[in-house]
Protein backbone atom coordinates (compact mmCIF):
# COMPACT_ATOMS: atom_id res chain seq x y z
CA UNK A 1 0.00 0.00 0.00
CA UNK A 2 1.17 3.25 -1.04
CA UNK A 3 0.93 6.11 2.21
CA UNK A 4 2.28 8.55 -0.38
CA UNK A 5 1.37 8.96 -3.75
CA UNK A 6 2.36 11.30 -6.92
CA UNK A 7 0.25 10.22 -9.37
CA UNK A 8 1.55 12.24 -12.14
CA UNK A 9 4.92 10.51 -13.35
CA UNK A 10 5.62 13.39 -15.66
CA UNK A 11 5.33 17.28 -16.26
CA UNK A 12 6.49 19.39 -18.68
CA UNK A 13 6.34 23.00 -18.55
CA UNK A 14 7.74 26.06 -20.53
CA UNK A 15 10.12 28.05 -18.88
CA UNK A 16 9.41 31.37 -17.22
CA UNK A 17 6.10 29.38 -16.78
CA UNK A 18 4.33 27.90 -12.60
CA UNK A 19 5.21 24.10 -11.97
CA UNK A 20 2.75 22.49 -9.69
CA UNK A 21 3.59 19.17 -8.19
CA UNK A 22 1.18 17.55 -6.52
CA UNK A 23 1.54 14.72 -3.99
CA UNK A 24 -1.25 13.00 -1.61
CA UNK A 25 -0.70 11.00 1.56
CA UNK A 26 -3.20 8.30 3.21
CA UNK A 27 -1.34 7.81 6.93
CA UNK A 28 -3.00 10.58 8.98
CA UNK A 29 0.22 9.62 12.00
CA UNK A 30 2.14 11.95 8.96
CA UNK A 31 3.44 15.38 10.40
CA UNK A 32 6.11 16.48 8.48
CA UNK A 33 6.49 16.35 4.74
CA UNK A 34 9.53 16.97 3.00
CA UNK A 35 10.52 17.68 -1.05
CA UNK A 36 13.63 15.97 -2.73
CA UNK A 37 14.75 16.88 -6.06
CA UNK A 38 16.98 14.26 -7.81
CA UNK A 39 19.03 14.86 -11.27
CA UNK A 40 20.31 11.62 -13.21
CA UNK A 41 23.29 9.46 -11.76
CA UNK A 42 22.80 11.43 -8.29
CA UNK A 43 21.37 11.01 -5.34
CA UNK A 44 18.55 13.01 -3.90
CA UNK A 45 18.89 16.29 -2.52
CA UNK A 46 16.75 17.82 0.08
CA UNK A 47 14.86 20.86 -1.86
CA UNK A 48 11.80 22.14 1.14
CA UNK A 49 10.00 21.06 4.21
CA UNK A 50 6.79 21.80 5.66
CA UNK A 51 5.63 20.56 9.42
CA UNK A 52 2.11 19.86 9.67
CA UNK A 53 1.83 23.32 12.03
CA UNK A 54 1.78 25.11 8.62
CA UNK A 55 0.25 25.70 5.64
CA UNK A 56 2.87 27.55 3.23
CA UNK A 57 6.18 27.44 3.66
CA UNK A 58 8.61 29.72 1.16
CA UNK A 59 12.27 29.76 0.08
CA UNK A 60 13.12 31.78 -3.21
CA UNK A 61 11.37 30.14 -6.17
CA UNK A 62 10.03 27.30 -4.22
CA UNK A 63 6.68 26.87 -2.19
CA UNK A 64 5.06 24.25 -0.75
CA UNK A 65 1.63 24.08 0.61
CA UNK A 66 -0.06 21.80 3.15
CA UNK A 67 -3.93 21.11 2.96
CA UNK A 68 -4.09 18.32 6.08
CA UNK A 69 -8.10 18.20 5.54
CA UNK A 70 -7.18 16.68 2.28
CA UNK A 71 -4.11 14.94 3.28
CA UNK A 72 -2.86 16.80 -0.06
CA UNK A 73 0.52 19.19 -0.76
CA UNK A 74 2.40 20.81 -3.69
CA UNK A 75 5.37 22.19 -4.70
CA UNK A 76 5.03 25.49 -6.81
CA UNK A 77 8.10 26.52 -8.55
CA UNK A 78 8.05 30.13 -9.94
CA UNK A 79 9.39 30.87 -12.25
CA UNK A 80 10.54 27.54 -13.66
CA UNK A 81 13.87 27.13 -15.49
CA UNK A 82 15.51 24.49 -17.83
CA UNK A 83 17.93 23.72 -14.50
CA UNK A 84 14.90 22.60 -12.67
CA UNK A 85 14.65 19.44 -15.03
CA UNK A 86 14.57 16.69 -12.43
CA UNK A 87 12.47 14.23 -11.05
CA UNK A 88 11.32 15.61 -7.80
CA UNK A 89 9.99 13.21 -4.69
CA UNK A 90 7.97 13.89 -1.55
CA UNK A 91 8.54 12.27 1.37
CA UNK A 92 6.13 12.13 4.65
CA UNK A 93 7.29 11.15 7.95
CA UNK A 94 5.31 11.29 11.58
CA UNK A 95 6.62 12.42 14.75
CA UNK A 96 8.40 15.64 13.76
CA UNK A 97 10.52 14.13 11.54
CA UNK A 98 11.83 11.16 13.66
CA UNK A 99 10.33 8.83 11.94
CA UNK A 100 11.25 6.97 8.72
CA UNK A 101 10.72 8.85 5.70
CA UNK A 102 8.24 7.17 3.28
CA UNK A 103 8.68 8.54 -0.13
CA UNK A 104 6.78 8.61 -3.54
CA UNK A 105 7.19 6.97 -7.08
CA UNK A 106 8.54 10.47 -8.13
CA UNK A 107 7.63 13.18 -10.85
CA UNK A 108 9.78 13.88 -14.13
CA UNK A 109 9.46 17.64 -14.31
CA UNK A 110 10.91 18.75 -17.32
CA UNK A 111 11.24 22.62 -18.43
CA UNK A 112 11.38 23.70 -22.02
CA UNK A 113 13.44 26.47 -23.22
CA UNK B 1 32.31 17.92 4.07
CA UNK B 2 32.29 14.91 1.89
CA UNK B 3 28.93 14.05 2.41
CA UNK B 4 27.70 10.48 2.50
CA UNK B 5 29.92 8.28 0.56
CA UNK B 6 28.83 5.39 -1.26
CA UNK B 7 30.79 2.33 -2.93
CA UNK B 8 30.88 0.89 -5.85
CA UNK B 9 29.30 3.67 -7.87
CA UNK B 10 28.47 0.59 -10.61
CA UNK B 11 28.46 -3.03 -9.92
CA UNK B 12 27.83 -5.68 -12.34
CA UNK B 13 27.56 -9.12 -11.32
CA UNK B 14 26.82 -12.59 -12.17
CA UNK B 15 22.88 -13.89 -10.79
CA UNK B 16 23.88 -16.32 -7.63
CA UNK B 17 27.17 -14.08 -6.60
CA UNK B 18 27.56 -12.13 -3.50
CA UNK B 19 26.97 -8.46 -3.75
CA UNK B 20 28.51 -5.90 -0.75
CA UNK B 21 27.35 -2.46 -1.31
CA UNK B 22 29.23 -0.17 1.18
CA UNK B 23 28.67 3.46 2.95
CA UNK B 24 30.21 5.94 5.17
CA UNK B 25 27.11 8.19 6.44
CA UNK B 26 28.32 12.29 7.15
CA UNK B 27 30.15 12.10 10.61
CA UNK B 28 27.92 12.92 13.67
CA UNK B 29 24.85 11.52 12.16
CA UNK B 30 23.39 8.80 14.15
CA UNK B 31 20.73 7.78 11.95
CA UNK B 32 21.43 5.60 8.60
CA UNK B 33 18.98 4.42 6.01
CA UNK B 34 19.50 2.29 3.38
CA UNK B 35 17.31 2.48 0.21
CA UNK B 36 16.30 1.05 -3.23
CA UNK B 37 15.43 2.61 -6.30
CA UNK B 38 13.02 0.79 -8.81
CA UNK B 39 10.73 1.93 -11.62
CA UNK B 40 7.92 -0.14 -10.00
CA UNK B 41 8.36 0.81 -6.80
CA UNK B 42 10.34 4.02 -6.38
CA UNK B 43 12.11 4.61 -3.21
CA UNK B 44 11.83 2.06 -0.89
CA UNK B 45 13.36 2.29 2.64
CA UNK B 46 15.23 -1.49 3.39
CA UNK B 47 16.49 -0.79 6.58
CA UNK B 48 17.78 1.76 9.27
CA UNK B 49 19.41 2.33 12.38
CA UNK B 50 20.22 4.63 14.82
CA UNK B 51 23.13 5.11 17.10
CA UNK B 52 24.29 1.57 14.95
CA UNK B 53 21.51 -0.66 16.11
CA UNK B 54 19.10 -2.17 13.34
CA UNK B 55 15.79 -0.27 13.95
CA UNK B 56 13.07 -1.46 10.96
CA UNK B 57 13.87 -4.15 8.66
CA UNK B 58 10.54 -4.39 7.55
CA UNK B 59 11.37 -3.29 3.93
CA UNK B 60 14.62 -6.10 3.81
CA UNK B 61 12.79 -8.25 1.22
CA UNK B 62 14.21 -11.28 1.91
CA UNK B 63 16.68 -13.46 3.72
CA UNK B 64 19.21 -13.13 1.21
CA UNK B 65 19.63 -9.35 1.99
CA UNK B 66 21.46 -8.59 5.34
CA UNK B 67 22.95 -5.18 6.64
CA UNK B 68 25.64 -4.25 9.35
CA UNK B 69 26.82 -1.06 10.63
CA UNK B 70 29.68 -1.91 13.09
CA UNK B 71 30.67 1.61 14.01
CA UNK B 72 29.30 4.92 13.44
CA UNK B 73 31.19 5.52 10.38
CA UNK B 74 30.45 2.13 8.49
CA UNK B 75 27.39 0.12 7.05
CA UNK B 76 27.27 -2.50 4.08
CA UNK B 77 24.31 -3.97 2.80
CA UNK B 78 25.19 -7.52 1.14
CA UNK B 79 23.35 -9.72 -1.35
CA UNK B 80 23.72 -13.48 -1.03
CA UNK B 81 22.94 -15.01 -3.62
CA UNK B 82 21.74 -12.05 -6.17
CA UNK B 83 19.63 -12.38 -8.60
CA UNK B 84 18.33 -10.32 -11.55
CA UNK B 85 15.52 -8.39 -9.92
CA UNK B 86 18.01 -7.21 -7.50
CA UNK B 87 19.21 -5.39 -10.00
CA UNK B 88 18.68 -1.54 -8.81
CA UNK B 89 20.20 1.63 -7.25
CA UNK B 90 20.66 0.95 -3.72
CA UNK B 91 20.94 4.81 -2.21
CA UNK B 92 22.55 5.47 1.36
CA UNK B 93 21.40 8.40 3.39
CA UNK B 94 22.09 9.44 6.70
CA UNK B 95 21.16 12.59 9.03
CA UNK B 96 20.63 13.39 13.14
CA UNK B 97 17.27 11.84 14.19
CA UNK B 98 15.06 13.99 14.44
CA UNK B 99 16.05 16.78 12.12
CA UNK B 100 13.95 15.93 9.25
CA UNK B 101 15.87 15.55 6.10
CA UNK B 102 18.35 12.86 4.98
CA UNK B 103 21.30 13.53 2.90
CA UNK B 104 21.83 10.97 0.31
CA UNK B 105 24.93 9.21 -1.43
CA UNK B 106 25.02 9.13 -5.19
CA UNK B 107 24.08 5.40 -4.97
CA UNK B 108 25.34 2.05 -6.13
CA UNK B 109 23.90 1.17 -9.26
CA UNK B 110 23.57 -2.56 -9.07
CA UNK B 111 23.27 -5.17 -12.20
CA UNK B 112 22.52 -8.39 -11.45
CA UNK B 113 23.19 -10.78 -14.71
Amino acid sequence: DQQVKQNSPSLSVQEGRISILNCDYTNSMFDYFLWYKKYPAEGPTFLISISSIKDKNEDGRFTVFLNKSAKHLSLHIVPSQPGDSAVYFCAASAQGGSEKLVFGKGTKLTVNP
Amino acid sequence: DAGVIQSPRHEVTEMGQEVTLRCKPISGHNSLFWYRQTMMRGLELLIYFNNNVPIDDSGMPEDRFSAKMPNASFSTLKIQPSEPRDSAVYFCASNIRGQGGYTFGSGTRLTVV
